[in-house]
Parts: C-alpha cells; structure tokens; sequence
C-alpha cells in the first residue's frame, strides 16, 4: 500500500515556466488536497477536492490550477512559475466527502520546487 | 474564518523531562482539533485528535493534548520526553461543518528540540 505518492521530489524551475506536480493515492479517498509549507507560516492549503470533477480554492490559490478526473490523482499545475512560488508542496487525502473527523489527512512526502 | 497560533517557535527539553507545545485556536461551533508531526523531508504524520468527550486525548508514541473550551487551547504534552521526539509539530483545526468544513488549517509549526 504506497498511500499518497508525490513526484517529482524536487524540481527547479525559470521564472515564467509552466509545470505539473502530479500526486496519487491508492486508498480510494475521496478528499484530496494541495498545501504549500513556506517556513514560519505552517502550511497553507491551496486547492481541494471533495470527489472526482469537484475542486475548490483554498487559502492561496492564484497562481496554481487543479483538476480531478480520477478519484487517485490530483495534479496542481503552474503555469507561468514565479519566485514567489518557491516553496515545499505537500499533497493530502483523507476519505469521506469532506475532513471526516474519523480519519486524519495522509500526507505525502512533499516536492521541493525552486523558482528562479 | 479558523485560525490556530503556535506562540512559541522552538521549545527545548532535557530527555526525561515532561514536554509541552503550546496551541490556541479560534472557530466557530465546536471545534475539531488536531496535532501532526513532521521529521525532516517528511510529510506530517497524524498524533492525535480532539472531536468530542474527554478534554485529555491520548495519541501515538505516548503523546496526549489537553483541550481546553474556556482558554480554547489544546496543548500537546508527553510526560518524558525522547531524543527521538526532536521533531517539527504542527497544531491544526478543522472549520465547522457549514462552512469551511472541508478546510484545515494549520499553525506556524514548533520545532521540539529534546537533548541528552
């Protein structure tokens, strides 16, 4: 059971490039989520979804776009990459609809993205 | 809209020592509380939760939380600490189920240093 698997593990990208983070999970959840972990500010959640062909923003979606064709992956994509974007990307699941208080979010172990 | 602080950045312990790492939330209706911890290039891993019932929950690796509604803190502690606890600690809540129920969000994240 690999769980939440996220590649690539680190990346560096130009000012101005586009890319796609890919994540996938093999437990059928139906909840999955972006976050993005920038030192002294925890982590910010970005998009999430709740089923396949459900998105949603969440604390700082600009810059980044999601779909949800499957319920296994989620990729989040960059369009045109700035600096500011340089951070550690974590993608979650849980299962149920929404954050079910029964089950905690899996983590996976994060793509290092350096923007220059 | 929820929100978690963390107040202090790092909290130094001696091996053998009771550890606590401070939290304090804001959400309206009852709150959904969570501790996650992170090691290094990891993705957070679950420790505990608070949904409902006994203000002390016990978790993983001996760790326990107290949740408190009047100071609406939930404070994660261990009575002895480990050098193998030496970790990053996230405190988090979940929003209420109207409204950002599908949203958690995080504090800053403590950093527990425990030495020999």
């Amino acid at each position: 059971n690999a769980g939440v698997t996220q590649t690539p593990k680190f990346q560096v990208l130009k000012t101005g490039q586009s890319m796609t983070l890919q994540c996938a999970q093999d437990m059928n959840h139906e909840y999955m989520s972006w976050y993005r972990q920038d030192p002294g500010m925890g982590l910010r959640l970005i998009h999430y979804s709740v089923g396949a062909g459900i998105t949603d923003q969440g604390e700082v979606p600009n810059g980044y776009n999601v779909s949800r064709s499957t319920t296994e992956d989620f990729p989040l994509r960059l369009l045109s990459a700035a600096p500011s974007q340089t951070s550690v990307y974590f993608c979650a699941s849980s299962p149920g609809t929404g954050i079910s208080y029964n089950s905690p979010l899996h983590f996976g172990n994060g793509t290092r993205l350096t923007v220059t | 809209a929820q929100s978690v602080a963390q107040p202090e950045d790092q909290v130094n312990v001696a091996e053998g020592n009771p550890l606590t790492v401070k939290c304090t939330y804001s959400v309206s209706g009852n709150p959904y509380l969570f501790w996650y911890v992170q090691y290094p290039n990891r993705g957070l891993q679950f420790l505990l939760k608070y949904i409902t019932g006994d203000n002390l929950v016990k978790g993983s690796y001996g760790f326990e939380a107290e949740f408190n509604k009047s100071q609406t803190s939930f404070h994660l502690k261990k009575p002895s600490a480990l050098v193998s606890d030496s970790a990053l600690y996230f405190c988090a809540v979940r929003g209420p189920v109207t409204g950002g129920g599908n949203k958690l969000t995080f504090g800053t994240g403590t950093q527990l240093k425990v030495e020999l």
